[in-house]
């Protein structure tokens, strides 16, 4: 069965800091997505890696992608406030079906 | 342009009872999907519609949920009877394509929130 497994799923750091979320599987996949959830909110897709070595960045936040390994990480650069959400890997296995980590629930203090 | 909107928004039925939830995907979104997360759990996939069809189902747990997609437009998720570990967060999901390399985006609703008491 798939697992896909993130860590951590609590992470607390102050502004300013930098951290990064890991988030593995176990089986093959050439996509990966990250969510990031505010709360009562829907999902709000971050990045979408396709290939092996694929990193893309969009504010604070770089998303990479490491297929042989089986890895992504999520990497937070001097955190700020509003980046306090929970943030979801996702595996497409097929078609679209996605796998879901626990998700990280991030909180960035002053 | 509007996004994919779940109705309703928060439900409390008792157990046994039906409660239907509705999901409009984003116009021209082929592809439609039901996820729950329920009890803090990790978010799990339920089923994917494309157009009017099933294109996979594998993630419904059991015969009490039925999910329809009449016409290809809106779906529908019914859950009867209602049991108490069927509480969760409900996601609907759309996307214009699927598979091949275009990383298609998923675009999610804002959940409709089930409590059964």
């Amino acid at each position: 069965e798939l697992k896909v497994e993130q860590n951590p799923l609590f992470l607390s750091m102050q502004e300013g800091k930098n951290y990064t979320i890991y988030c593995n599987y176990s089986t093959t996949s050439d996509r990966l997505y990250w969510y990031r959830q505010d709360p009562g909110k829907s999902l709000e897709s971050l990045f979408v890696l396709l290939s092996n070595g694929a990193v893309k960045q969009e504010g604070r936040l770089m998303a990479s992608l490491d297929t042989k390994a089986r890895l992504s990480t999520l990497h937070i650069t001097a955190a700020v406030h509003d980046l306090s959400a929970t943030y979801f890997c996702a595996v497409d296995i097929n078609n679209n079906d996605m796998r879901f980590g626990a998700g990280t629930r991030l909180t960035v203090k002053p | 342009e509007a996004g994919v909107t779940q109705f309703p928004s928060h439900s409390v039925i008792e157990k046994g009872q039906t409660v239907t939830l509705r999901c409009d995907p984003i116009s021209g979104h082929d592809n439609l999907y039901w996820y729950r997360r329920v009890m803090g759990k990790e978010i799990k996939f339920l089923l994917h519609f494309v157009k009017e069809s099933k294109q996979d189902e594998s993630g419904m747990p059991n015969n009490r949920f039925l999910a329809e997609r009449t016409g290809g437009t809106y779906s529908t998720l019914k859950v009867q009877p209602a049991e108490l570990e069927d509480s969760g967060v409900y996601f609907c999901a759309s996307s214009q394509g699927y598979g091949g390399l275009s990383g298609n985006t998923i675009y999610f609703g804002e959940g409709s929130w089930l409590t059964v008491v």
